[in-house]
């Protein structure tokens, strides 16, 4: 069965430093997420990725957050510079439809992240 | 607004017990409604869904049925298992963007 993949599994940095969360999403997917799970708080979303844009983005997304697809297969988030509140657990997602009522999100096994 | 609102847990039960999650929703709209467990140390995996009013999603024995008169779609199961320790997270898809989750719920089983 097809899943989402995540790496690294754990990446542990020090505050200020630039981290890039990777992401290979289903193949036939067309949308991308990442949602981010502060320990023991509720998952939040970050941002939706649709053709090569982003759709939608949180007030949690803000400048020092980015995403590319930098080519067919990978979906990446880039933390420009690190603070100790970035630390959580990112998970991406991806799902081939949206807005029709019937598209699931399927989720990675997550990257946590750890910064010192 | 959109919202998801489910029991706080957590949840201890003996092996065999019936199993109960409230989750309660507030929505615009006709949202998709589904449940996702997180095993320890894993992520989140789809558990069940249901796409309109009176449908029930079900999965693994566990079931839930999307109740738009009380707006409310309940997690359970008849007999639960060790092995379903694990978080449970309610979330509603308001048919356009993003999933918005409810707080968890730990279930803890035992023996």
């Amino acid at each position: 069965e097809p899943e989402v993949t995540q790496t690294p599994s754990h990446q542990v940095t020090q505050m200020g430093q630039e981290v890039i969360l990777r992401c290979v999403p289903i193949s036939n997917h067309l949308y991308f997420y990442w949602y981010r799970q502060i320990l023991g708080q509720k998952v939040e979303f970050l941002v939706s990725f649709y053709n090569n844009e982003i759709s939608e983005k949180s007030e949690i997304f803000d400048d020092q957050f980015s995403v590319e697809r930098p080519d067919g297969s990978n979906f990446t988030l880039k933390i420009r510079s690190t603070k100790l509140e970035d630390s959580a657990m990112y998970f991406c997602a991806s799902s081939d439809l949206q807005g029709l009522g019937t598209d699931t999100q399927y989720f990675g096994p997550g990257t946590r992240l750890t910064v010192l | 607004g959109n919202s998801v609102t489910q029991m706080e847990g957590p949840v201890t039960l003996s092996e065999e017990a019936f199993l109960t999650i409230n989750c309660t929703y507030t929505a615009t709209g006709y949202p998709s409604l589904f449940w996702y467990v997180q095993y320890p140390g894993e992520g989140l995996q789809l558990l069940l869904k249901a796409t309109k009013a009176d449908d029930k999603g079900s999965n693994k024995g566990f079931e839930a049925t999307y109740r738009k008169e009380t707006t409310s779609f309940h997690l359970e199961k008849g007999s639960v298992q060790v092995s379903d320790s694990a978080v449970y997270f309610c979330a509603l898809y308001p048919r356009e963007g993003k999933l918005i989750f409810g707080q968890g719920t730990e279930l803890s089983v035992k023996p």
